[in-house]
This record gives C-alpha cells, sequence and structure tokens, in this order.
C-alpha cells in the first residue's frame, strides 16, 4: 500500500459526459502528479499541483482540468468525453525536496 | 526534451534463473534521477528501484539491481532468482533533479516479463 488513494476504482460513462477523478495523497505530501495510462499512448504525464497551486502541465487536453483543494486532496475533471479517454487514470505524490513518486491504485475510465 | 526507450516489448525468464531488462535514455541534463516500477495484473505501479545519476554505484534493493552507465545512457535492471510473482509490466522512467516544471516521470513503453515455473 502506497499510502495514495483514488477513488472510484471503475467509471463507466457515455460519450459527452463529465466525470471527477479522486486522489489523497500520501500524508504530509505537497505535491500530486496525475498521469494517463492508454494502450496506444502509454504513460503520459498530465499536470502537477504543489500545495494547491498548479505547478506543471503535459499532454493535458483543453477538455480535461484538475485543482487541489486545501487539505491537498486532488480531482481531475474530464469533460465532453471521448471514447479515446478511456483509460487508467493514475495520481501520484511525493513529498517537499523528495524526488521518488507514490502511485496511487488507478482509476480505470471507460467511455462508452 | 527527455525520452525513455524500452527496447525488448516481451522477456521472458525461467523461474530461479536471471534477468535482465534494457532501458536506455536521452537528456542533456548532468543531474537526474531514474526507476524502475513495476505493474502486475492488478494494474498498481510499485516502485522497484531508484539511482540518482551522481551517484556512480549502482542500486541495489534485494534481488532487483540496476547497472547505470552513465556515459552511455543505460540503466539496466537485472532480477535475480527469478519469482512468480515478478511476472509484470516493467517501465523505466526519467526525473529531472530539479523539481517543479520538470518534476513529472517520463516514461518508456514497458517490458512485459513472463516467468515459467
Amino acid at each position: 500500500d502506497s499510502g495514495v488513494t483514488q477513488t472510484p476504482k471503475h467509471l463507466i460513462t457515455a460519450t459527452g459526459q463529465r466525470v471527477t477523478l479522486r486522489c489523497s495523497p500520501r500524508s504530509g505530501d505537497l505535491s500530486v502528479y496525475w498521469y494517463q495510462q492508454s494502450l496506444d499512448q502509454g504513460l503520459q504525464f498530465l499536470i502537477q499541483y504543489y500545495n494547491g497551486e498548479e505547478r506543471a502541465k503535459g499532454n493535458i487536453l483543453e477538455r480535461f482540468s484538475a485543482q487541489q483543494f486545501p487539505d491537498l486532496h486532488s480531482e481531475l475533471n474530464l469533460s465532453s468525453l471521448e471514447l479515446g479517454d478511456s483509460a487508467l487514470y493514475f495520481c501520484a505524490s511525493t513529498g517537499t525536496g523528495r524526488d521518488t513518486q507514490y502511485f496511487g491504485p488507478g482509476t480505470r475510465l471507460t467511455v462508452l | 526534451a527527455q525520452t525513455v526507450t524500452q527496447s525488448q516489448p516481451e522477456m521472458s525468464v525461467q523461474e530461479a534463473e536471471t534477468v535482465t531488462l534494457s532501458c536506455t535514455y536521452d537528456t542533456s541534463e548532468s543531474d537526474y534521477y531514474l526507476f524502475w516500477y513495476k505493474q502486475p495484473p492488478s494494474r498498481q505501479m510499485i516502485l522497484v528501484i531508484r539511482q540518482e545519476a551522481y551517484k556512480q554505484q549502482n542500486a541495489t534493493e534485494n534481488r532487483f539491481s540496476v547497472n547505470f552507465q552513465k556515459a552511455a545512457k543505460s540503466f539496466s535492471l537485472k532480477i535475480s532468482d527469478s519469482q512468480l510473482g515478478d511476472a509484470a509490466m516493467y517501465f523505466c522512467a526519467y526525473r529531472s533533479r530539479y523539481g517543479g516544471s520538470q518534476g513529472n516521470l517520463i516514461f518508456g513503453k514497458g517490458t512485459k516479463l513472463s516467468v515459467k515455473p
């Protein structure tokens, strides 16, 4: 158990819909990273938050957004969903000055 | 931009034998971290081993060790005494030493390891 939690574990929805994925980092970790794992694109970095502020953006679509709340949990919002958004979404956390990221169990999103 | 390449999509090893997974990377930075993550069928990403680029000594964690060749930009993972539970996808990952906007992991495509009883 990495100490990072993600909910829900599975999500099935239809095209055009909007979903929210939730992540709670390890106790004391201020940084949260979101990654997408798909068959064709592999593991890709989406976005990073540090202590409530956006720190870095990767290959994140404009339809996707995220935020980190004062209690440090983070949410990834995916809207106008397309079939190609079906993937495993991971969040990872790390402490200040630390280099190792610990991953949550992931949320498997299926868009029908 | 940094890239990570795993040239072996699939590997197979006999139980109790040794196997080496390859990883090469490209970067212009001199300071960085390298990682191997394991992803079993449960899909959980599990850290296997970590290497700091400024340390010449190869990292070791029990049956797992790396061969880090900085000049060649190579970072291979050796699994000794392979066990059935080692069967998984293995991902090599790079991270800049300096966090902030460069703190995310860059992953290779992965190597699927099968362990034969």
